[in-house]
C-alpha cells in the first residue's frame, strides 16, 4: 500500500519562497502509471489542485499559480517537492501530496497534509 | 477554470436516513468526476470516480450518477461514521477542480 508524507516548515515570512518534501513509500516514484499531485486545502478557497509532476520531469500547474510554482522529483530518494514563490497570507493553507493514475484525474491515494502558515 | 458547485452547504440528518448531495459543473464535464469524505484533520478519502463508480472498499451504501453538468451522491442508510464532509472534484479539463463541500452534520 502506496503512502505519502509531506514535510517542510509550518511557517513561512511574507515574500519568502515555501518549499514542501513529500516522501512516497510502498511504490516507486519513477512508475509510469501514476502522476504526483499537490492540492492545498484553505478555509477561504476550499481544496485547491497546485499541479502535478511525472516522473519524467514533466509538470503541468493551475494556470493562476504557474508562475510562482516549482515542482519536482528526486528519484534517488522516492520524493517530490513543491516551491511556491512570493508567498502572502492567501498561501496558507494544509498542503497535501496526492497519487493520481495516469490517464485519469483523480487521487485515490494522499499523504495526510502539513500546514503552512504565512505570517511575518 | 470549471466551478464546482455543491448543494446543499450543510445537510442536517439522522442515523438511517437517505440523503442525497448535489454537485453542478458550470460546463459539461462528462462523467468525469469524483467524490470525497473528509473528516477534520484528515485526508479525503476517496470514494467514486467516473461519476458513479466505487472505489474498492467503498461500502454499497454510497453511490454517484449523472454525467453532463449535475451529479449526484447519495448515501443510503446513513451510518454514524458517515458524518463528514463531502466535496466533488471535476478532471474533465487540465485543471482540476474541487467543489466547496457539503457538510453533513448530526441533526
Amino acid at each position: 500500500q502506496v503512502q505519502l508524507q509531506e514535510s517542510g516548515p509550518g511557517l513561512v515570512k511574507p515574500s519568502q519562497t515555501l518549499s514542501l518534501t513529500c516522501t512516497v513509500s510502498g511504490g516507486s516514484i519513477t512508475s509510469g502509471d501514476y502522476y504526483w499531485n499537490w492540492i492545498r486545502q484553505s478555509p477561504g478557497k476550499g481544496l485547491e489542485w497546485i499541479g502535478y509532476i511525472y516522473h519524467t520531469g514533466t509538470t503541468s500547474s493551475k494556470p493562476s499559480l504557474k508562475s510562482r510554482v516549482t515542482m519536482s522529483v528526486d528519484t534517488s530518494k522516492n520524493q517530490l517537492s513543491l516551491k511556491l514563490r512570493f508567498v502572502t497570507a492567501a498561501d496558507t493553507a494544509v498542503y497535501f501530496c496526492a497519487r493520481a493514475r495516469r490517464g485519469s484525474g483523480f487521487y485515490p491515494y494522499w499523504g495526510q497534509g502539513t500546514l503552512v502558515t504565512v505570517s511575518s | 477554470d470549471i466551478q464546482m458547485t455543491q448543494s446543499p452547504s450543510t445537510l442536517s440528518a439522522s442515523v438511517g436516513d437517505r440523503v442525497t448531495l448535489t454537485c453542478r459543473a458550470s460546463q459539461s464535464i462528462g462523467k468525469w468526476l469524483a467524490w470525497y469524505q473528509q473528516k477534520p484533520g484528515k485526508a479525503p478519502k476517496f470514494l467514486i470516480y467516473d461519476a458513479s463508480t466505487l472505489e474498492n472498499g467503498v461500502p454499497s451504501r454510497f453511490s454517484g450518477s449523472g454525467s453532463g453538468t449535475e451529479f449526484t451522491l447519495t448515501i443510503t442508510s446513513l451510518q454514524p461514521d458517515d458524518f463528514a464532509t463531502y466535496y466533488c472534484q471535476q478532471y474533465d479539463s487540465d485543471s482540476w477542480t474541487f467543489g466547496q463541500g457539503t457538510k453533513v452534520e448530526v441533526k
